[in-house]
């Protein structure tokens, strides 16, 4: 696609439920990156991928988060048991080359009751 | 703790107006700075990035930023801002080491009014 997409855009789910987001990046991008961020902050790094390796996820704040990457190319990152707050935008970003930006995806907003 | 600071959180400014929003961050070496925008309802955009070279960078729309290694700074500047310039402004680090992850700012909301 034209831009890194994500799905979906809005979740609603119940505190103690799985959540699983995903991000469709720039189609030849090596880097996927996943953030985080509260209200009224700036987003925070959770982890990041070159292909389908998992480089660095110093970011997520406990073993409930993680993310995968099989084929080098989409991304999930899936929340277990979640909890209220847990809830935030999660922002996925790619990048095609060591001296290029990151370009963002919409974000999703998730809101756990 | 080392960090990203943005010293003004909301801006307030009439057209025409001239724009500077403050960046340090915590740092010693090499570091990349960017800049970030957020408009209303849309996701992230790069407005600007820094490299190396030359430490005043254009950007998009009429912003620039200057690149100050011994004040740990990288402020934004426009010298007349539009409307369409209200949104939320990021600056961002890549911290030496990283492979590029960044660290942001808190940002800054600027409200531009007519």
């Amino acid at each position: 696609g034209a831009g890194v997409s994500q799905s979906p855009r809005y979740k609603v789910t119940k505190r103690g439920q799985d959540v699983a987001l995903r991000c469709d990046p720039i189609s030849g991008h090596v880097s996927l990156y996943w953030y985080r961020q509260a209200l009224g902050q700036g987003p925070e790094f959770l982890t990041y991928f070159n292909y389908e390796a998992q480089q660095d996820k110093s970011g997520l704040p406990n073993d409930r988060f993680s993310a995968e990457r099989p084929e080098g190319s989409i991304s999930t990152l899936t929340i277990q048991r979640t909890e209220q707050r847990d809830s935030a935008m999660y922002r996925c970003a790619s990048r095609g080359g060591v001296r290029n930006e990151q370009f963002f995806g919409p974000g999703t907003r998730l809101t756990v009751l | 703790a080392q960090s990203v600071s943005q010293h003004n959180h909301h801006v307030i400014l009439s057209e025409a107006a001239s724009l500077e929003l403050g960046c340090n961050y915590s740092y010693g070496g090499t570091v990349n700075l960017f800049w970030y925008v957020q408009y209303p309802g849309q996701h992230l955009q790069l407005l600007l990035k820094y490299f190396s070279g030359d430490p005043l960078v254009k950007g998009i729309k009429g912003f620039e930023a200057e690149f100050i290694k011994s004040k740990f700074s990288f402020n934004l500047r426009k010298p007349s801002v539009q409307w369409s310039d209200t949104a939320e402004y990021f600056c961002a680090v890549t911290p030496p080491g990283t492979a590029s992850k960044l660290t942001f700012g808190t940002g800054t909301r600027l409200q531009v009014t007519l």
